[in-house]
């Protein structure tokens, strides 16, 4: 079956303890994003890739790291999280740019 | 840099009836997409739309998109229950970033019988 899976799917934590939020496709494709959704503030795209060993920056970055090393995946890195990170994460991917995308099924962090 | 505007950010409708939902952005933007969140679960893709007059419909849902006035707009046919979600539109930064995604608030939809 064609998917994009995250995991972990829930996750309460504490501030500067390091975390990834892993995020694996399965239909081969070029392009992957990471989105945080928030109450009033709709979806906001933190990073995106538009091919393997390459990534660039959306609109909130701050505070996150993303890699590429292999099509399929593409985690999420909080190297120190903090309270302000608190959200619900979206993982999406798509054949070729932000066409029509394949979101997961989101994980709602919580940071103490 | 564009900024993507929805409204209205609530809507109730009673079944049956026709409503617009609007997506206006601030600067030129080459496409246009809707996405639909259904409460409590994740996005789906609605429509891309990639060019001036584009128009694509399915189902009880039609959207066009009129680059000159900044609008794309998703129109609801006989609204039906199932149609209750929360929608989106996003739009792409012209000149920008290719994979930059700025989203509308969304517009949550409430079809009531």
């Amino acid at each position: 079956e064609a998917q994009v899976t995250q995991n972990p799917r829930y996750l309460i934590t504490v501030t500067g303890k390091k975390l990834t939020v892993t995020c694996s496709q399965n239909m081969n494709h070029e392009y992957m994003s990471w989105y945080r959704q928030d109450p009033g503030l709709g979806l906001r795209q933190i990073y995106y890739s538009m091919n393997v060993e390459v990534t660039d920056k959306g609109d909130v970055p701050e505070g996150y790291k993303v890699s590429r090393k292999e099509k399929r995946n593409f985690p999420l890195i909080l190297e120190s999280p903090s309270p302000n990170q608190t959200s619900l994460y979206f993982c999406a991917s798509s054949p070729g740019g932000p066409a029509t995308q394949y979101f997961g099924p989101g994980t709602r962090l919580t940071v103490l | 840099e564009l900024k993507v505007e929805q409204n209205p950010l609530f809507l109730s409708m009673q079944e049956g009836k026709n409503y617009t939902i609007y997506c206006n952005y601030s600067t030129t933007s080459d496409r246009l997409y809707w996405y639909r969140q259904d409460p409590g679960k994740s996005l789906e893709s609605l429509f891309v739309l990639l060019s001036n007059g584009a128009v694509k419909q399915e189902g009880r849902l039609m959207a066009s998109l009129d680059t000159k006035a900044r609008l794309s707009t998703l129109h609801i046919t006989a609204a039906v229950h199932d149609l209750s979600a929360t929608y989106f539109c996003a739009g792409r930064n012209y000149g920008g970033s290719q994979g930059n995604l700025i989203f509308g608030k969304g517009t949550k939809l409430s079809v009531k019988p």
